[in-house]
């Protein structure tokens, strides 16, 4: 079974640094990219970024080029999302996700989900 | 960047009725990577739709999708009380994946 496991929620102060995680299992971690989704307190859903495990090939939405780091250790199979100066506008619940993909059978969609991982950033 | 836009912001129908949710791109996008979530509150996303028409596996058959070029359709075809969720449509292209702003569908 396909999962995607997510570290627990996080509450931090403006100008901390935070890492979360994302683990993957079921699956051959290094052969599909992982996504990073955020959703900030009743909002829609915006695309952070993506990462290739297999040779950490890492694109970033023009939104948040700069503002966060997308990384990855194949030896565990898990992916991060990192910002080195959290500010209250960061505040929201940041979902990981398979970027499922077959050519052959037109296939190409966030196919799992982690549970998602609340940030909170309050003074 | 190919902007996404949703319509109607919100939907309110009852059951058994069929809900048509719209979903208009800034330029022509590839239907192989037009695909469609629902979102419950409190949960994450689930993955209806790929390819704009072909059903995730375990997606009933009252869901279908259809379109192509810059105009996308999720048709609910009878609605159940489960179906009562936020919709999203999403793409990729040119190394680049955006969401629409969702289609929040309630009882009415």
């Amino acid at each position: 079974e396909v999962q995607l496991v997510q570290s627990g929620a996080e509450v931090k102060k403006p100008g901390e640094s935070l890492k979360i995680s994302c683990k993957g299992s079921g699956y051959s971690f290094t052969k599909y990219w992982i996504g990073w989704v955020r959703q900030m307190p009743g909002k829609g859903l915006e695309w952070m970024g993506i990462i290739y495990p297999g040779d950490s090939d890492t694109r970033y939405s023009p939104s948040f080029q700069g503002q966060v780091t997308i990384s990855a250790d194949k030896s565990i199979s898990t992916a991060y999302l990192q910002w080195s100066s959290l500010k209250a506008s960061d505040t929201a619940i940041h979902y990981c996700a398979r970027w499922g993909f077959n050519g052959d059978y037109g296939y190409a969609a966030y196919d799992y989900w982690g549970q998602g991982t609340l940030v909170t950033v309050s003074s | 960047e190919i902007v996404l836009t949703q319509s109607p912001g919100t939907l309110s129908l009852s059951p058994g009725e069929r809900a048509t949710l719209s979903c208009k791109a800034s330029q022509s996008v590839s239907s192989s990577y037009l695909s469609w979530y629902q979102q419950k509150p409190g949960q994450a996303p689930r993955f209806l739709i790929y390819g704009a028409s072909s059903r995730a596996t375990g997606i009933p058959d009252r869901f279908s999708g259809s379109g192509s070029g810059t105009d996308f359709t999720l048709t609910i075809s009878r609605l159940e009380p489960e179906d009562f969720a936020v919709y999203y449509c999403q793409q990729y292209g040119r190394s680049q994946y955006t969401f629409g702003q969702g289609t929040k569908l309630e009882v009415k």
